[in-house]
């Protein structure tokens, strides 16, 4: 079993709606929760990071955790055509980040 | 803004040739990480350290060699380039969150990408 869960995609969403990721972990020590973005070609670009359970929220992304369900997932608001990319859930424990195999976004003008 | 940085951005060279990557970090981090990503696949961790003079190798085994002398630098070489290695090379930089083992958010420089013709 993988230690980072990640449905593959691609997830389409038109223009000016809410895209929904999500990303489950098998590591129950895991301490810290991260979503990168990565555009093609182009190196993993931190979005948000999130250490305990419940909401955090920057802009037009909202990241949440459920420890309990080892759950995480991110909802883009008002999603626009650059946000089209692959989103990466990555989980840390001690010293050691887990990355999933990402979603692949696109958001449809 | 993360301060990490690789070089070459772009490299094509012939088998056999010995390679160097450079990644150097400006933000004091003791952790550094290398990994390996071919387009459109994972992430594959092949080298990290927690600080000078300490080496591990990551989950994908690698024939790939590093060293950390100085905190800010963590050079990754190839002895013998293979068609086999031509891959984006990424190196990331984190810290420690706070005091423990609560890991702080992972930094990426812009790649290496190895072309062995």
């Amino acid at each position: 079993q993988k230690e980072v869960e990640q449905n593959s995609g691609p997830l389409s969403v038109p223009e000016g709606a809410i895209a929904s990721l999500n990303c489950t972990y098998s590591d129950r020590v895991s301490q810290s929760f991260f979503w990168y973005r990565q555009y093609s070609g182009k190196s993993p670009e931190l979005i948000m990071s999130i250490y305990s359970n419940g909401d955090k929220e920057d802009g037009r992304f909202t990241a949440q955790l459920n420890k309990a369900s080892q759950y995480v997932s991110l909802l883009i608001r008002d999603s626009q055509p650059s946000d089209s990319a692959t989103y990466l859930c990555a989980v840390s424990s001690f010293n050691k980040f887990y990355f999933g195999s990402g979603t692949k976004l696109n958001v449809k003008p | 803004e993360a301060d990490i940085y690789q070089t070459p951005r772009y490299l094509v060279i012939g088998t056999g040739k010995k390679i160097t990557l450079e990644c150097s970090q400006t933000m004091g981090h003791d952790k550094m990480y290398w990994y390996q990503q071919d387009p459109g696949m994972e992430l594959h961790l092949i080298h990290y350290s927690y600080g000078v003079n300490s080496t591990e190798k990551g989950d994908l085994s690698s024939e790939s060699t590093v060293s950390r002398i100085r905190t800010e630098h963590f050079p990754l070489t190839l002895e013998s380039a293979r068609p086999s290695h031509t891959s984006q090379y990424l190196c990331a930089s984190s810290e420690l969150r706070g005091r423990g083992s609560n890991t702080g958010e992972l930094f990426f420089g812009e790649g290496s990408r190895l072309t062995v013709l």
